[in-house]
């Protein structure tokens, strides 16, 4: 089976522009899981989607949204982008709520 | 609330001795516990993962946990470290309080095994 794959894995945008991330689960998982990872904060959780519909939601402000497609597929956006949002993003995708396989995650750069 | 701490931002280890990555946790209820590991520039690797049963737990690559109730503990161990262990470990514990599942992870623990 593929793992989970992210697109783009490298970015870099300007402050106050919007990035879209994208995030293919592994086949057959409903459950995809957003992550940001910096130095300082560790691995942050943003936010959860299952059956297209959001389900968790981390602490982070509403600059940060996501969406999941009828084919399990999905999208993370960040408007108005912040120098503070440079990360490294991470997709995870789960069957049944158990173990989450990781993607390779998209490093994102803001000047 | 549920947690779970990595006392340790490094270990340090020669080639070829055993190797102790820590973790506690603080749940409610009983807990979902895994380990991951992160190589530079890469997401997270599944390592183990405990739900229920054996308190000892095998994994990928070598890799075992200690799943302790009464310490609320869940160390990775390893019997002979070898160099490509060098990575970044992180712990999780799987949170169900909310009615809804969400996985809290640790701070990381790096790992450096020496030649």
């Amino acid at each position: 089976k593929a793992g989970v794959t992210q697109t783009p894995r490298y970015l870099i945008k300007t402050r106050g522009q919007q990035v879209t991330l994208s995030c293919s689960p592994i086949s057959g998982h409903r459950s995809v899981s957003w992550y940001q990872q910096t130095p300082g904060q560790g691995l942050q959780f943003l936010f959860e989607y299952f059956s297209e519909t959001q389900r968790n939601k981390g602490n982070f402000p509403g600059r940060f949204s996501g969406r999941q497609f009828s084919n399990s597929r999905s999208e993370m956006n960040v408007s108005t982008l912040e120098l503070g949002d440079s990360a490294l993003y991470l997709c995870a995708s789960s069957f049944h709520q158990e173990t989450q396989y990781f993607g390779p995650g998209t490093r994102l750069l803001v000047l | 609330a549920q947690s779970v701490a990595q006392p340790e931002d490094q270990v340090n280890v020669a080639e070829g001795n055993p190797l102790t990555v820590k973790c506690t946790y603080s749940v409610s209820g009983n807990p979902y516990l895994f380990w991951y590991v992160q190589y530079p520039n890469r997401g997270l690797q599944f390592l183990l993962k405990y739900i229920t049963g054996d308190n000892l737990v095998k994994g990928s690559y070598g890799f075992e946990a200690e799943f302790n109730k009464s310490q609320t503990s869940f160390h990775l161990k390893k019997p002979s470290a070898l160099v490509s262990d060098s990575a970044l470990y992180f712990c999780a514990v799987r949170d169900s309080t909310s009615g809804t599942y969400k996985y809290i992870f640790g701070t990381g623990t790096r790992l450096k095994v020496l030649a």
